[in-house]
């Protein structure tokens, strides 16, 4: 299986500030990589699929981007419905996702 | 619009047996892997098992592989997990999800919890 490795497991920041989630993997795939938001008690909800494709809906502060073993979610100004914790997942090989990274209030 | 709506969970005690479900609509089901994730409390997202189009092939992580079951009925449109000798960390939501036109779409999810 491919091992998806998040960094960092938690992030401090404040409103404004423009923050980056890395992914990395234990090998190269395709473009099938997906990032999530998921609040307490709610099911994960897609932002970015196919490394770097907008979800609908999604605000365009949120973009993905990578290649080969490495990708990013960046959000550009952070705001406050965006605190939450954020999942990748690699759906290229039989599903795996990151460990998860939670956006906390500065 | 693509719609995932499981079913089935439930309290069980430890040792028990549960089937979820998930019925799919807006989408060709007959065409699509499905997987069953599962959330812990507390916890990240864990992949649980994998099915091919066709129902040929299945694909488990190692801590379920001969206790649990996936399986689809195509002319339903749906998708099972039927668990066996549950055990108190299988607790957790379920999650019926599939790629569909290269994006992964979920379901609601159904709780899962053993205990005695």
């Amino acid at each position: 299986d491919i091992q998806m490795t998040q960094s960092p497991s938690t992030l401090s920041a404040s409103v404004g500030d423009r923050v980056t989630i890395t992914c990395r993997a234990s090998q190269s795939f395709n473009k099938y990589l997906a990032w999530y938001q998921q609040k307490p008690g709610k099911a994960p909800k897609l932002l970015v699929y196919e490394t770097s494709s907008l979800e609908r809906g999604v605000p365009s502060r949120f973009s993905g981007s990578g290649s080969g073993t490495e990708f990013t979610l960046s959000i550009s100004s952070l705001q406050p419905d965006d605190f939450a914790t954020y999942y990748c997942q690699q759906y290229d090989s039989l599903w795996t996702f990151g460990q998860g990274t939670k956006v906390e209030i500065k | 619009e693509v719609q995932l709506v499981e079913s089935g969970g439930g309290l069980v005690q430890p040792g028990g047996s549960l089937r979820v479900s998930c019925v799919a609509s807006g989408f060709t089901f007959s065409n699509n892997w499905m997987t069953w994730v599962r959330q812990a409390p507390g916890k990240g997202l864990e992949r649980v098992a994998t099915i091919r189009p066709d129902g040929s092939d299945q694909y488990y992580v190692d801590s379920v592989r001969g206790r649990f079951t996936i399986s689809r009925d195509n002319a339903k449109n749906s998708l099972y997990l039927e668990m066996n000798s549950l055990r108190v960390d299988d607790t957790a939501v379920y999650y019926c999800t599939g790629a569909v036109t290269g994006r992964v779409c979920w379901g609601q999810g159904t709780l899962v919890s053993v205990s005695s």
